[in-house]
């Protein structure tokens, strides 16, 4: 089955840590995605990647930091920049032409 | 810079009445348009989409929407509503050029709750 794989489903993280949220895909798409979800603001973009080692700033990057070493990954780190870290976070790939896939998220506490 | 504009915060209606969400969008050029669904603890999930052709979009669900180019609009429809449309509701754009596509842009979600 391809897909999207999120992991975990559910972070906690202390003040001051940062944390990584994981994102695979097997669905051979070229470029990946970086949403956040907050109740009333729709989901904004953090990071894309259009191809492997290269990645662009979306429209709340600060806080924030990406890497693609591999067509299949696309790992969001969660830096102790952020100052509102907590929130839905999703993760969606596309081909490059038409249509998006989405994972299934994850929630991130700061506790 | 793009962007999406949905109406409504938060609409309530009861089973079996219609269904209409706007949204309206920015960007003169040509786009792609989605409405995606998120079901309560559920993942976003793809309720249609329009590339080209018809502008009557036929979705899941017994969903539909408009596009209308001239109104940079792209509304949901469903005749009639059940108790199990309870959810949120997002439009989102993305640009095309030539043979690719923009970001997908997202507005800022409309929140459907349908009484039985």
């Amino acid at each position: 089955d391809g897909g999207i794989t999120q992991s975990p489903k559910y972070l906690f993280r202390k003040e001051g840590q940062n944390v990584t949220l994981s994102c695979e895909q097997n669905l051979n798409h070229d470029a990946m995605y970086w949403y956040r979800q907050d109740p009333g603001q729709g989901l904004r973009l953090i990071y894309y990647s259009q191809i492997v080692n290269d990645f662009q700033k979306g429209d709340i990057a600060e806080g924030y930091s990406v890497s693609r070493e591999k067509k299949e990954s696309f790992p969001l780190t969660v830096t102790s920049a952020q100052k509102n870290p907590t929130a839905f976070y999703l993760c969606a790939s596309s081909p490059g032409d038409f249509g998006y896939t989405f994972g299934s998220g994850t929630r991130l506490t700061v506790v | 810079a793009q962007s999406v504009s949905q109406h409504n915060h938060h609409v309530i209606l009861s089973e079996a009445a219609s269904l209409e969400l706007g949204c309206n969008y920015s960007y003169g050029g040509t786009v792609n348009l989605f409405w995606y669904v998120q079901y309560p603890g559920q993942h976003l999930q793809l309720l249609l989409k329009y590339f080209s052709g018809d502008p009557l979009v036929k979705g899941i669900k017994g969903f539909e929407a408009e596009f209308i180019k001239s109104k940079f609009s792209f509304n949901l429809r469903k005749p009639s509503v059940q108790w199990s449309d309870t959810a949120e509701y997002f439009c989102a754009v993305n640009a095309r050029y030539g043979g690719s596509q923009g970001n997908l842009i997202f507005g800022k979600g409309t929140k459907l709750s349908v009484k039985p």
